[in-house]
């Protein structure tokens, strides 16, 4: 059963930073493309970062482009997403999301890990 | 403003049939496979639909998806009240680099 965990949620402050991780299990982590997917309260869904399954190539939305970093211990099937200079407009619901071997479809989601910005 | 557009909202009535459209261009919808995920309040999205047309196990029939040049469509028959929900639909954008959604439709089962 492939199972994602997301945790490092937090109350942070504008200009703070913070690392989210997606503990994976249940399949073999390293042959799949992640994605970081966000949901602002009320709002829609938008598509954060994503990294092959190699970590050879990234992709960001250009709102987190030079902020956000995304990156992947094979070893321990964790991926993670590095925020920095964060910004009130980032409060969202962060959600890891494990790709098919299509970068177009993603097959399963966590549960998801709030981040507030606000001071 | 999301780069695939959808209906905000959609309703219809127990056992009938709805659609849901979505609009993008020859860099997203017209290029690439269009999914679909149905999300409840309070949880996280779950894919409904991918490649256009096919469902991965345990969604049943009733969901089905079709695709025309830049714009794709999600089909719900038999509507239960179980199914109102938001519906997304995603692809990936060749020219941005970058995923993609529709803002989102809220289904109403009146």
């Amino acid at each position: 059963e492939v199972q994602l965990v997301e945790s490092g949620g937090a109350l942070v402050q504008p200009g703070g930073s913070l690392r989210l991780s997606c503990a994976a299990s249940g399949f073999m982590f390293d042959n799949y493309v992640m994605s970081w997917v966000r949901q602002a309260p009320g709002k829609g869904l938008e598509w954060v970062a994503a990294i092959t399954g190699s970590a050879i190539s990234t992709d960001y939305a250009d709102s987190v482009r030079g902020r956000f970093t995304i990156s992947r211990d094979n070893s321990k099937s964790i991926l993670y997403l590095q925020m920095t200079s964060l910004r009130v407009e980032d409060t969202a619901v962060y959600y890891c999301a494990k790709h098919t071997m299509s970068w177009t479809v993603l097959e399963y989601w966590g549960q998801g890990t709030l981040v507030t910005v606000s001071s | 403003q999301s780069v695939l557009t959808q209906p905000p909202s959609v309703s219809a009535a127990p056992g009938q049939k709805v659609t849901i459209s979505c609009s993008g261009s020859s860099s997203n919808t017209g290029r690439n496979y269009v999914s679909w995920y149905q999300q409840f309040p309070g949880t996280a999205p779950q894919l409904l639909i991918y490649e256009n047309i096919k469902r991965p196990s345990g969604i049943p029939d009733r969901f089905s998806g079709s695709k025309s040049g830049t714009s794709a469509t999600l089909g719900i028959t038999g509507l239960q009240t179980g199914d109102e929900a938001y519906y997304y639909c995603g692809t990936w954008d060749s020219s941005l680099g970058a995923g993609v959604f529709g803002g989102g439709t809220k289904l109403t089962v009146l």
